[in-house]
């Protein structure tokens, strides 16, 4: 149950777009339609920005999108904000019938 | 609105046991995987376990199996984790959550 692997950093500035990649094997993101995405600000719970790979939830602004090919899924935010910044997470489920989060991004709006 | 309440954190030594409790308003667990995740300080997010609509069928992260047990009381609206022989590296903030609607967290936090 190793967690899936992620960019520790990425930046943009405001307005641009940036893309947060999670990388796993065949036996999790790439084996499954499973992957959701997870934004959390400091001292918050985190919120779910993406589930099932593309999937947006009721309230969740456009400017995040979703995708993944083989064994790599990733998260776009589009037109950066200053909100946007925060910690992401991708998870996916396993050929285990568990769970596995990954190791988290920080995002930086310069 | 939806809301799902954690309880039963604190403090506890090394080898002991703790009850996590979480009760939701507004959904009715038998119709959702119910999941714990928790989030040593400072750290990321690490799946626990989860448990399905019925109860039947529970799964947990190798790094707890065999000492945390998960379970539900669909009458109740309530998740509970039961966390047994406890180290010092179970320190965290446990959420609940069914990933659309998350806890605030309840933290646990184990030393002598």
């Amino acid at each position: 149950q190793s967690a899936l692997t992620q960019p520790a950093s990425v930046s943009g500035s405001p307005g641009q777009s940036i893309t947060i990649s999670c990388t796993g094997t065949s036996s999790d993101v790439g084996g499954y339609n499973y992957v959701s995405w997870y934004q959390q600000h400091p001292g918050k719970a985190p919120k779910l920005m993406i589930y099932e790979v593309s999937n947006r939830p009721s309230g969740v602004s456009n400017r995040f999108s979703g995708s993944k090919s083989g064994n790599t899924a990733s998260l776009t935010i589009s037109g950066l904000q200053a909100d946007d910044e925060a910690d992401y997470y991708c998870n996916s489920y396993t050929s285990s019938n568990t769970d596995v989060f990954g190791t988290g991004t920080k995002v930086t709006v310069l | 609105e939806v809301q799902l309440v954690e309880s039963g954190g604190g403090l506890v030594q090394p080898g002991g046991s703790l009850r996590l409790s979480c009760a939701a308003s507004e959904i009715t667990f038998s119709s959702h995987w119910m999941h714990w995740v928790r989030q040593a300080p400072g750290k990321g997010l690490v799946w626990v376990s989860r448990i399905n609509s019925d109860g039947s069928t529970t799964n947990y992260a190798d790094s707890v199996k065999g000492r945390f047990t998960i379970s539900k009381d669909n009458a109740k609206n309530t998740v509970y984790l039961q966390m047994n022989s406890l180290r010092v590296e179970d320190t965290a903030v446990y959420y609940c959550a069914n990933y659309f609607y998350w806890g605030q967290g309840t933290l646990v936090t184990v030393s002598s």
